[in-house]
């Protein structure tokens, strides 16, 4: 199985700050990667597919980067509803594996 | 408007079975691969099982082969998963989700499952 493990678990960060999250793969995704943000009670919602092409109504100040097992999720100017978990999953092979989350908190 | 609607969660005891439904609308339902993903409790996400578009590929997490049999019925837009032996481990909320051989673009709400005695 590929082992998907994110960076930092919990970040504190501030509204307008640059917030960068880290997912490595235990293996070559390629660029089989997706991004999803995750707020509490609510389903997860894709931002990022195949590494860097983000998904439609998905705001532009979202960005996804990396290839091969090292993968980056920036937000540029992070804004109030942007406080949530966010989980990399590759699919690129089975089982379809998530990292463990990485909680952007309010500083 | 492209929805899923998840149901058949519940209360089960230890060993026994359960069987969700997702309801698929506003999208080529029968275009699509299918998922189901879960999270226990303040954890993180899990797929636990997906189906190709004609139902003739499935696959499952260790975890559950053997246990659970993922289904679907095109005619009727709806996805299954049929969850028998249940496990305390087993308890989590279960999202159907569009995708599988791709990313999951479109999640449903998801249904409780809790298995205790």
């Amino acid at each position: 199985d590929i082992q998907m493990t994110q960076s930092p678990s919990t970040l504190s960060a501030s509204v307008g700050d640059r917030v960068t999250i880290t997912c490595r793969a235990s293996q070559s995704i390629s660029s089989w990667l997706a991004w999803y943000q995750q707020k509490p009670g609510k389903a997860p919602k894709l931002l990022i597919y195949k590494a860097s092409s983000l998904e439609s109504t998905v705001p532009s100040r979202f960005s996804g980067s990396g290839s091969g097992t090292e993968f980056t999720l920036t937000i540029n100017s992070l804004q109030p509803d942007d406080f949530a978990t966010y989980y990399c999953q590759q699919y690129s092979s089975y089982p379809r594996t998530f990292g463990q989350g990485t909680k952007v908190e309010i500083k | 408007e492209v929805q899923l609607v998840e149901s058949g969660g519940g209360l089960v005891q230890p060993g026994g079975s359960l069987r969700l439904s997702c309801a698929a609308s506003g999208f080529p339902f029968r275009s699509y691969w299918m998922s189901w993903v879960r999270q226990a409790p303040g954890k993180g996400l899990e797929w636990v099982a997906n189906i190709k578009q004609d139902g003739s590929d499935k696959d499952y997490v260790d975890s559950v082969k053997g246990r659970f049999t993922i289904s679907r019925d095109n005619a009727k837009n709806s996805l299954y998963l049929q969850m028998t032996c249940l496990r305390a481990e087993d308890t989590a909320v279960y999202y159907c989700a569009s995708g599988g051989n791709t990313p999951f673009d479109t999640w449903g709400q998801g249904t409780l499952v809790t298995v205790s005695s």
